[in-house]
């Protein structure tokens, strides 16, 4: 069944650590994206890309770093935890003109704790 | 720049009434795409209901409909006999021909659905 799978769903780590998130879709879209999600639950656009080797920032500045070596795959790093990146992350994919169809496939998200 | 407001934060409506989520939106496109994604706690993000800004008649999808008025440039969505399975964060999106596939998001409204 095509879908969006991020790893992990939960993670609760220490200040300082590296992390990765891991977001890999099965559905070929070439374009990615990133979103923080608030406690408030509003949506922030952190990073896109639209092929391999594309990758680009958002409109809220992120510390964190994506990169896309393969097409179905998106992850994305901190290379150094803090509490203030505490929040949910969320990943989607969408085809070429995604507003035709269903706009964006998201992931169930995964939510970082850092302490 | 495109935005997208989403007035309510916080709606509830009695189970198997109807509640009007409302939305709207600033644009200086024509032609552009409106979406209601639904978020249920800790689960996926899934699309709703979808409108094509050059088609008059509004979108139905089962107990979902929207009322598109483009020149007030409002998108509210109606959820008729709501069900406990409605219970979420409902988002709504904007995309433009310009946007290059980018979806820029509401502020989302939390409906809850009392029994």
């Amino acid at each position: 069944e095509a879908d969006i799978y991020q790893t992990p769903r939960y993670l609760v780590i220490g200040t300082g650590k590296k992390i990765t998130l891991e977001c890999s879709q099965t559905m070929g879209h070439d374009k990615m994206y990133w979103y923080q999600q608030d406690p408030g639950m509003e949506l922030h656009l952190i990073h896109y890309s639209y092929g391999v080797n594309s990758t680009e920032k958002g409109d809220l500045s992120s510390e964190s770093t994506v990169s896309r070596i393969r097409t179905e795959h998106f992850p994305l790093t901190l290379e150094s935890a803090r509490p203030s990146h505490t929040s949910q992350y969320l990943c989607a994919s969408s085809e070429e003109g995604a507003y035709l169809h269903g706009g964006y496939t998201f992931g169930s998200g995964t939510r970082l704790t850092v302490v | 720049a495109q935005t997208v407001t989403q007035s309510q934060p916080e709606m509830s409506v009695q189970e198997a009434e109807t509640v009007t989520l409302s939305c709207t939106y600033d644009t200086s496109e024509s032609d552009y795409y409106l979406f209601w994604y639904k978020q249920p706690p800790s689960r996926q993000m899934i699309l709703v209901i979808r409108q094509e800004a050059y088609k008059q008649q509004n979108a139905t999808e089962n107990r979902f409909s929207v009322n598109f008025q483009k020149a007030a440039k409002s998108f509210s969505l109606k959820i008729s006999d709501s069900q406990l399975g409605d219970a979420a964060m409902y988002f709504c999106a904007y995309t433009g021909d310009n946007a290059g596939n980018m979806l820029t998001f509401g502020g989302g409204t939390r409906l809850m659905v009392k029994p």
